[in-house]
Parts: structure tokens; C-alpha cells; sequence
């Protein structure tokens, strides 16, 4: 079935700095491909999503880069700020159209 | 107005009791979801649900149980509790069935087994 590998687990980044968060999935068949956010004490929300006939979509400072050969996404958000200290999800569709997730990166944003 | 709601937000229990959480969903979403977070911040799934398919994630064990009276509901029944189903519960609902819709995730009810 599905497997999908997120790194780091924990990322600490200078505000104003880019952070860049990495998966790689197992199912070639897999063709959609969110990124959650969950601040604390609150339930994951969707920021961004791709699907697989594109390689890459933006949506203001974030962006998801998606390497099908490779079996890789990436989402990566770009001058950072105090708000986007989180943890990271990210997660891909497997055969059954099961959303499998990654294990997650807190995100700290330094003053 | 709150999209996925559960309740309670807290909920502290001892050993071998029998527990629920209820899920209300106000977006006319067919599916829905129980998902376990652990204190490492894993999400596992537990159930997917809708009114033609219930899927059960086989690692769960048969003590949890989910109950819908109707669409808009998904109720989490949890017999002869154990200490290691301590975690935060989130409940979460979909359009439809499918891996490739948005989840829309509740607020999560944390729940200590002590």
C-alpha cells in the first residue's frame, strides 16, 4: 500500500527566511497530493493541495513542487512570518482514494 | 458558524470505561472521518464513512465503534477504555468519498485515560 515519508520532523528557520518541507510517496498510482497546517490546539486545515497532471502551483508565499518520477511533493513558503509556526502535514491519495499522511514537521519561526 | 464541531473538548476517564464523542458537520458533506493523533502528532485514520461505505481502518481496535444517526453526525463509541487510547481526536468530513476532496477537520477532543 501507500507509504509516505515527510522530513524534517522539525524545522527552525530565521523569520523572513524560506522553510522548504520534503515527502516522497510509494504509490505510483497516487495523483493528489494536500499539505495541512495544524496550529496548536486546532484541527489540520488544507493550505494548499496539487494534482498530478501539474508540476507546481503557488498560492501567495507558499508553493508545492510535485516530482512524479521522482515520487516526491515539497511545499515551500517563502518569507517567513511569526504565523506560520505550525505543524505540517502532508498526505497523498493511495488506490482506494485514502487520503495516507506523512508524519508531520513543526515548523519554528524565529524572531 | 463552526464547519465540524465536537464535543466534548476535554474528556478525562478512567480505565475500563465506556465513553463517546459526538461530530456534527454543517456542510452538507457525505463523508466522514475519525482520526487518532497521538503525542508525537501521527494522524492515524480510524474510519471513513458515509451512507453507502464504511471503511475501517483493520489496526483499530473493535472496542471503538462509530455511530451515525444521520448524515450530518458521526459519534465515536469507545468500550472498556485503556490508557493507551489517550490522544486527541479529530473528526473531519468531506464532500464525498474520495482521496482527492478537501477534509474539513473539527477541533479535536483531547481525551486522558487515567
Amino acid at each position: 500500500g501507500e507509504n509516505v515519508e515527510q522530513h524534517p520532523s522539525t524545522l527552525s528557520v530565521q523569520e523572513g527566511d524560506s522553510a522548504v518541507i520534503k515527502c516522497t510517496y510509494s504509490d505510483s498510482a497516487s495523483n493528489y497530493f494536500p499539505w495541512y497546517k495544524q496550529e496548536l490546539g486546532k484541527g489540520p486545515q488544507l493550505i494548499i493541495d496539487i494534482r498530478s497532471n501539474v508540476g507546481e502551483k503557488k498560492d501567495q508565499r507558499i508553493a508545492v513542487t510535485l516530482n512524479k518520477t521522482a515520487k516526491h511533493f515539497s511545499l515551500h513558503i517563502t518569507e517567513t512570518q511569526p504565523e506560520d509556526s505550525a505543524v505540517y502535514f502532508c498526505a497523498a491519495s493511495d488506490s482506494n482514494y485514502q487520503l495516507i499522511w506523512g508524519a508531520g514537521t513543526k515548523l519554528i519561526i524565529k524572531p | 458558524d463552526t464547519a465540524v464541531s465536537q464535543t466534548p473538548k476535554y474528556l478525562v476517564t478512567q480505565m475500563g470505561n465506556d465513553k463517546s464523542i459526538k461530530c456534527e458537520q454543517n456542510l452538507g458533506h457525505d463523508t466522514m472521518y475519525w482520526y487518532k493523533q497521538d503525542s508525537k502528532k501521527f494522524l492515524k485514520i480510524m474510519f471513513s464513512y458515509n451512507n453507502k461505505e464504511l471503511i475501517i481502518n483493520e489496526t483499530v481496535p473493535n472496542r471503538f465503534s462509530p455511530k451515525s444517526p444521520d448524515k450530518a453526525h458521526l459519534n465515536l463509541h469507545i468500550n472498556s477504555l485503556e490508557l493507551g487510547d489517550s490522544a486527541v481526536y479529530f473528526c473531519a468530513s468531506s464532500q464525498d468519498f474520495g482521496g482527492g476532496l478537501i477534509q474539513f477537520f473539527g477541533p479535536g477532543t483531547r481525551l486522558t485515560v487515567l
